[in-house]
């Protein structure tokens, strides 16, 4: 079975410092990886998503994140943090290849907060 | 195109009180998917279609029913409301399997069961 796990369900980072957030997989088959962020009071958007290809992805709004195999990681960071950051965000594992079901499953989110 | 609707926004219901939620995608996406979220455990898939007439059961689909009448449209029903059902409740839809391509969410529908 596939689950992910977010270290951390709260962040907190000064404006401008380095943005990071933890997600760990556990998958038996290759795993498609996802980062969605959510603005309050919206839905889910995609900030950027791993399918086997390069292992360092970069996504929207200066967001990028890399595929650690052998630490079955997948860390969100930013160099610089915005005021526009604050949102919650999702880790999402899927499992890829000829065993795809197409459905996500999700970490309990992580709430960044970015202060001035 | 408005992407991926849902109506209502927000419902207070009666515990055993019934409803019915619509979400309507205007992409002719053929997965399409409903979500529970609670805080402190992320999103929860209820149900899922991979196609027009098509309904599958999620990681938690006790309480609900699903129906898929048409491509655009994907309706999450309670036949009896219980107070463990308030959550937000999100729509997705994706053009092909989640794993190769991107879901697309609404905004979210916010029920409260007294």
């Amino acid at each position: 079975a596939q689950s992910v796990t977010q270290l951390g369900s709260h962040v907190s980072v000064s404006e401008g410092a380095l943005v990071l957030l933890r997600c760990n997989y556990s998958s038996s088959v290759p795993p498609y990886l996802f980062w969605y962020v959510q603005y309050p009071n919206q839905g889910l958007q995609l900030l950027l998503k791993y399918t086997s290809a390069a292992t360092l992805v970069k996504g929207i709004n200066g967001f990028e994140a890399e595929f650690k195999k052998s630490e079955t990681s997948f860390h969100l960071t930013k160099p610089s943090a915005h005021m526009s950051d604050a949102a919650e965000y999702f880790c999402a594992v899927s499992s890829g290849g000829s065993s795809n079901t197409g459905k996500l499953i999700f970490g309990q989110g992580t709430t960044l907060q970015v202060k001035p | 195109n408005a992407g991926v609707t849902q109506t209502p926004k927000f419902r207070v219901l009666k515990t055993g009180q019934s409803m019915t939620l619509l979400c309507a995608q205007d992409m002719n996406h053929e997965y399409m998917y409903w979500y529970r979220q609670d805080p402190g455990m992320g999103l929860r898939l209820i149900h899922y279609s991979v196609g027009e007439g098509t309904t599958a059961k999620g990681e938690v689909p006790d309480g609900y029913n699903v129906s898929r009448l048409k491509k655009q449209n994907f309706l999450l029903g309670l036949e009896s409301a219980a107070p463990s059902q308030t959550s937000v409740y999100f729509c997705a839809s994706s053009y092909g399997l989640a794993g190769l391509t991107t879901q697309y969410f609404g905004p979210g529908t916010r029920l409260l069961v007294l």
